[in-house]
Protein backbone atom coordinates (compact mmCIF):
# COMPACT_ATOMS: atom_id res chain seq x y z
CA UNK A 1 0.00 0.00 0.00
CA UNK A 2 1.23 3.50 -0.48
CA UNK A 3 -0.05 6.49 1.40
CA UNK A 4 1.11 10.34 1.90
CA UNK A 5 1.34 12.43 4.22
CA UNK A 6 1.12 16.45 4.45
CA UNK A 7 1.61 17.16 8.24
CA UNK A 8 0.67 20.64 7.75
CA UNK A 9 -3.01 22.07 7.17
CA UNK A 10 -1.91 25.33 6.80
CA UNK A 11 1.19 27.44 6.28
CA UNK A 12 1.44 30.88 6.78
CA UNK A 13 4.39 32.89 5.26
CA UNK A 14 5.53 36.58 4.61
CA UNK A 15 5.52 37.76 0.91
CA UNK A 16 9.40 37.46 0.30
CA UNK A 17 10.36 34.68 2.88
CA UNK A 18 11.19 31.11 1.59
CA UNK A 19 8.00 28.62 2.10
CA UNK A 20 8.55 25.09 2.28
CA UNK A 21 5.25 22.73 2.21
CA UNK A 22 6.23 19.15 3.68
CA UNK A 23 5.15 16.10 2.49
CA UNK A 24 6.13 12.27 3.53
CA UNK A 25 5.43 9.41 1.88
CA UNK A 26 5.41 5.36 2.05
CA UNK A 27 5.55 2.85 -0.64
CA UNK A 28 7.01 -0.36 -0.34
CA UNK A 29 9.09 0.04 -3.76
CA UNK A 30 10.19 3.24 -5.74
CA UNK A 31 8.34 6.21 -5.84
CA UNK A 32 7.01 8.37 -8.29
CA UNK A 33 6.23 11.69 -6.27
CA UNK A 34 4.29 14.60 -7.56
CA UNK A 35 3.11 17.99 -6.99
CA UNK A 36 -0.01 19.82 -7.49
CA UNK A 37 -1.61 23.37 -6.69
CA UNK A 38 -4.89 24.44 -6.88
CA UNK A 39 -6.17 27.74 -6.94
CA UNK A 40 -9.48 28.90 -5.82
CA UNK A 41 -12.26 27.34 -7.77
CA UNK A 42 -9.87 25.80 -10.50
CA UNK A 43 -8.64 22.86 -11.54
CA UNK A 44 -5.59 20.85 -10.22
CA UNK A 45 -2.38 22.02 -11.94
CA UNK A 46 1.17 19.92 -11.93
CA UNK A 47 4.17 21.94 -10.29
CA UNK A 48 6.34 18.98 -10.78
CA UNK A 49 7.24 15.68 -10.42
CA UNK A 50 10.28 13.21 -9.57
CA UNK A 51 10.48 10.17 -11.33
CA UNK A 52 14.45 9.14 -11.29
CA UNK A 53 17.84 10.99 -11.49
CA UNK A 54 18.82 14.25 -9.66
CA UNK A 55 17.33 14.70 -6.02
CA UNK A 56 16.45 18.21 -6.43
CA UNK A 57 13.50 18.79 -9.16
CA UNK A 58 12.34 22.22 -10.48
CA UNK A 59 9.20 22.71 -11.41
CA UNK A 60 6.46 25.54 -12.45
CA UNK A 61 6.56 28.81 -11.21
CA UNK A 62 9.79 28.93 -9.63
CA UNK A 63 9.41 26.04 -7.15
CA UNK A 64 11.14 22.90 -6.63
CA UNK A 65 11.46 19.76 -4.40
CA UNK A 66 14.28 17.55 -3.15
CA UNK A 67 13.78 13.80 -2.79
CA UNK A 68 15.17 12.31 -0.07
CA UNK A 69 15.13 8.37 0.03
CA UNK A 70 16.48 7.78 3.36
CA UNK A 71 13.80 10.35 5.49
CA UNK A 72 10.86 9.70 2.44
CA UNK A 73 10.35 12.84 1.80
CA UNK A 74 9.21 15.26 -0.83
CA UNK A 75 9.37 19.06 0.02
CA UNK A 76 8.21 21.64 -2.12
CA UNK A 77 10.27 24.74 -1.34
CA UNK A 78 10.61 28.77 -2.98
CA UNK A 79 13.33 30.66 -2.39
CA UNK A 80 11.23 33.63 -2.18
CA UNK A 81 6.88 33.62 -1.53
CA UNK A 82 4.37 35.58 -3.65
CA UNK A 83 0.90 37.05 -2.65
CA UNK A 84 0.07 34.94 -5.79
CA UNK A 85 1.31 31.42 -4.61
CA UNK A 86 -1.43 31.52 -2.17
CA UNK A 87 -3.43 28.00 -3.09
CA UNK A 88 -4.00 24.66 -1.66
CA UNK A 89 -0.83 22.11 -2.27
CA UNK A 90 -1.09 18.13 -3.07
CA UNK A 91 1.34 15.75 -2.98
CA UNK A 92 0.93 12.37 -4.46
CA UNK A 93 2.90 9.04 -5.20
CA UNK A 94 2.76 6.17 -7.07
CA UNK A 95 4.70 2.87 -6.53
CA UNK A 96 6.91 2.50 -9.70
CA UNK A 97 6.33 -1.15 -9.40
CA UNK A 98 2.78 -0.80 -8.71
CA UNK A 99 1.94 -1.99 -12.20
CA UNK A 100 -0.47 -2.06 -14.06
CA UNK A 101 -4.23 -1.00 -12.65
CA UNK A 102 -5.57 1.80 -11.31
CA UNK A 103 -2.70 4.21 -11.89
CA UNK A 104 -3.38 4.64 -8.43
CA UNK A 105 -1.85 8.23 -7.50
CA UNK A 106 -2.60 8.69 -4.04
CA UNK A 107 -2.85 12.18 -2.84
CA UNK A 108 -2.14 14.12 0.28
CA UNK A 109 -4.86 15.76 2.41
CA UNK A 110 -3.36 19.15 1.03
CA UNK A 111 -1.96 22.04 2.53
CA UNK A 112 -3.39 25.57 2.17
CA UNK A 113 -0.43 28.63 2.03
CA UNK A 114 -1.41 31.64 2.67
CA UNK A 115 1.39 34.23 1.79
CA UNK A 116 0.87 37.65 3.32
CA UNK A 117 1.71 40.55 2.29
CA UNK B 1 -4.96 23.72 -26.60
CA UNK B 2 -4.68 19.76 -24.87
CA UNK B 3 -7.15 20.00 -22.13
CA UNK B 4 -10.17 18.23 -20.00
CA UNK B 5 -13.42 19.26 -19.94
CA UNK B 6 -16.26 18.28 -17.50
CA UNK B 7 -19.68 19.60 -17.39
CA UNK B 8 -21.64 20.78 -15.71
CA UNK B 9 -19.02 23.05 -13.21
CA UNK B 10 -22.11 23.88 -11.03
CA UNK B 11 -24.96 21.65 -10.11
CA UNK B 12 -27.24 21.89 -7.16
CA UNK B 13 -29.85 19.18 -7.24
CA UNK B 14 -31.99 16.94 -5.66
CA UNK B 15 -32.00 12.88 -3.76
CA UNK B 16 -32.72 10.29 -5.94
CA UNK B 17 -32.70 12.57 -9.17
CA UNK B 18 -30.15 10.98 -11.91
CA UNK B 19 -27.62 13.14 -13.04
CA UNK B 20 -24.49 13.11 -15.87
CA UNK B 21 -21.31 14.72 -15.47
CA UNK B 22 -19.93 14.56 -18.36
CA UNK B 23 -16.10 14.72 -19.28
CA UNK B 24 -13.98 15.18 -22.61
CA UNK B 25 -10.12 15.02 -23.48
CA UNK B 26 -8.59 16.08 -26.65
CA UNK B 27 -5.31 14.37 -25.95
CA UNK B 28 -6.02 11.17 -27.41
CA UNK B 29 -5.03 9.63 -23.64
CA UNK B 30 -5.73 6.24 -23.30
CA UNK B 31 -6.13 6.15 -19.51
CA UNK B 32 -9.20 8.54 -17.87
CA UNK B 33 -10.42 8.61 -14.28
CA UNK B 34 -12.72 10.49 -12.06
CA UNK B 35 -11.58 11.58 -8.18
CA UNK B 36 -13.94 13.37 -5.61
CA UNK B 37 -12.34 15.80 -3.35
CA UNK B 38 -13.65 16.51 0.10
CA UNK B 39 -12.23 18.65 3.00
CA UNK B 40 -9.32 16.66 4.72
CA UNK B 41 -9.93 14.11 2.68
CA UNK B 42 -8.01 14.62 -0.77
CA UNK B 43 -8.76 13.24 -3.30
CA UNK B 44 -9.64 10.21 -3.53
CA UNK B 45 -10.67 8.08 -6.84
CA UNK B 46 -13.92 6.72 -7.79
CA UNK B 47 -13.35 4.88 -11.37
CA UNK B 48 -10.93 4.75 -13.76
CA UNK B 49 -10.72 3.42 -17.35
CA UNK B 50 -7.67 2.24 -19.23
CA UNK B 51 -9.31 2.81 -23.18
CA UNK B 52 -12.34 2.33 -24.07
CA UNK B 53 -14.69 -0.12 -22.64
CA UNK B 54 -12.40 -1.05 -20.20
CA UNK B 55 -13.63 0.25 -16.52
CA UNK B 56 -12.72 -0.32 -13.15
CA UNK B 57 -13.57 0.90 -9.48
CA UNK B 58 -11.19 2.79 -7.93
CA UNK B 59 -11.16 3.75 -4.08
CA UNK B 60 -14.42 4.65 -3.58
CA UNK B 61 -17.29 3.75 -6.42
CA UNK B 62 -20.27 3.55 -4.26
CA UNK B 63 -23.09 5.16 -5.95
CA UNK B 64 -21.17 5.61 -9.14
CA UNK B 65 -21.66 4.37 -12.99
CA UNK B 66 -19.20 5.50 -15.65
CA UNK B 67 -18.99 4.07 -19.19
CA UNK B 68 -16.01 4.39 -21.90
CA UNK B 69 -17.67 4.19 -25.41
CA UNK B 70 -15.38 6.47 -27.02
CA UNK B 71 -11.46 7.58 -26.10
CA UNK B 72 -12.08 10.98 -25.48
CA UNK B 73 -15.43 10.91 -23.18
CA UNK B 74 -15.67 9.12 -19.47
CA UNK B 75 -18.77 10.38 -18.52
CA UNK B 76 -19.18 10.21 -14.62
CA UNK B 77 -23.34 8.83 -13.77
CA UNK B 78 -25.07 9.14 -10.01
CA UNK B 79 -28.05 7.11 -10.74
CA UNK B 80 -29.62 8.55 -7.50
CA UNK B 81 -27.85 10.56 -5.81
CA UNK B 82 -27.88 10.70 -2.32
CA UNK B 83 -26.55 13.86 0.21
CA UNK B 84 -23.14 12.16 0.86
CA UNK B 85 -21.91 12.50 -2.67
CA UNK B 86 -21.98 16.03 -2.47
CA UNK B 87 -18.13 17.32 -3.56
CA UNK B 88 -16.16 18.44 -5.91
CA UNK B 89 -15.54 15.99 -9.17
CA UNK B 90 -12.25 15.67 -10.96
CA UNK B 91 -12.07 14.11 -14.15
CA UNK B 92 -8.17 13.43 -15.11
CA UNK B 93 -6.61 12.02 -18.05
CA UNK B 94 -2.61 10.40 -18.27
CA UNK B 95 -1.07 9.43 -22.00
CA UNK B 96 -0.35 5.52 -22.04
CA UNK B 97 -2.59 3.18 -20.12
CA UNK B 98 -1.06 4.10 -16.25
CA UNK B 99 2.48 2.24 -16.20
CA UNK B 100 4.69 4.97 -15.72
CA UNK B 101 5.12 8.47 -13.93
CA UNK B 102 3.11 10.02 -17.14
CA UNK B 103 1.56 13.36 -15.69
CA UNK B 104 -2.19 13.62 -14.38
CA UNK B 105 -4.24 16.24 -16.83
CA UNK B 106 -6.83 17.37 -14.30
CA UNK B 107 -10.30 19.46 -15.38
CA UNK B 108 -11.41 21.93 -14.05
CA UNK B 109 -14.36 20.58 -11.37
CA UNK B 110 -17.16 20.06 -11.17
CA UNK B 111 -19.07 21.20 -8.01
CA UNK B 112 -22.12 19.14 -7.26
CA UNK B 113 -24.46 19.62 -4.51
CA UNK B 114 -27.58 17.16 -3.31
CA UNK B 115 -30.20 18.13 -1.37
Amino acid sequence: AQSVAQPEDQVNVAEGNPLTVKCTYSVSGNPYLFWYVQYPNRGLQFLLKYITGDNLVKGSYGFEAEFNKSQTSFHLKKPSALVSDSALYFCAVRDKYSGAGSYQLTFGKGTKLSVIP
Amino acid sequence: EAQVTQNPRYLITVTGKKLTVTCSQNMNHEYMSWYRQDPGLGLRQIYYSMNVEVTDKGDVPEGYKVSRKEKRNFPLILESPSPNQTSLYFCASVPGQGYSGNTIYFGEGSWLTVV
